[in-house]
């Protein structure tokens, strides 16, 4: 069954660094996702990516962060200084049809920042 | 402001029993609901899909209730199993907008053997 993969499964940075969380979505979808998790707390929605370009994003996504979807496969999460409040999994997602399938996740990065 | 909650922060059963984890949803325009399931280590990983012109789904060892009128979900574990312990999301999904899901916070389920 086609997955969502990410890369790194972990990633330790310094503050102040920038640091890119890289995704390859399932093949045939069209609607890419990065929501994160601190520990102990809910999934929150970064950033939503369709047709080459952010159709939604929240609050959290501030302009540390840009997305990136440099070939017909990768898609990439930047976060251009970190900061320690950074610190949480980081989960790709993508689906078909947004609003009408689910989304599928990958197992998330785990960024640390020190 | 709108929000997806969850009754109960943890939940232990017995192997065998059935499970029940229950989600409130507090937008009345969401139509299309998800339940997911979290193991340690892991992303959330799709179990059942519910849209708002339905009040029961079943899967395989799982249904999906849902009742628009008290905005209520819930997903009912069969024969609970040790392989079921996990942190399970629901997730809302609001018509003729963003579509961008909205999770809960999650409800921890121990299967004790």
């Amino acid at each position: 069954e086609p997955e969502v993969t990410q890369t790194p499964s972990h990633q330790v940075t310094q503050m102040g660094q920038e640091v890119i969380l890289r995704c390859v979505p399932i093949s045939n979808h069209l609607y890419f996702y990065w929501y994160r998790q601190i520990l102990g707390q809910k999934v929150e929605f970064l950033v939503s990516f369709y047709n080459n370009e952010i159709s939604e994003k929240s609050e959290i996504f501030d302009d540390q962060f840009s997305v990136e979807r440099p070939d017909g496969s990768n898609f990439t999460l930047k976060i251009r200084s970190t900061k320690l409040e950074d610190s949480a999994m980081y989960f790709c997602a993508s689906t078909q049809g947004a609003g009408n399938s689910p989304l599928h996740f990958g197992n998330g990065t785990r960024l640390t920042v020190t | 402001g709108e929000s997806v909650g969850l009754h109960l922060p943890t939940l232990s059963v017995q192997e065998g029993d059935n499970s029940i984890i229950n989600c409130a949803y507090s937008n009345s325009a969401s139509d299309y609901f998800i339940w997911y399931k979290q193991e340690s280590g892991k992303g959330p990983q799709f179990i059942i899909d519910i849209r708002s012109n339905m009040d029961k789904r079943q899967g395989q060892r799982v249904t999906v209730l849902l009742n628009k009128t008290v905005k209520h979900l819930s997903l009912q574990i069969a024969a609970t199993q040790p392989g079921d312990s996990a942190v399970y999301f629901c997730a809302e999904i609001p018509s003729g907008g963003s579509y961008i899901p909205t999770f809960g916070r999650g409800t921890s389920l121990i299967v004790h053997p």
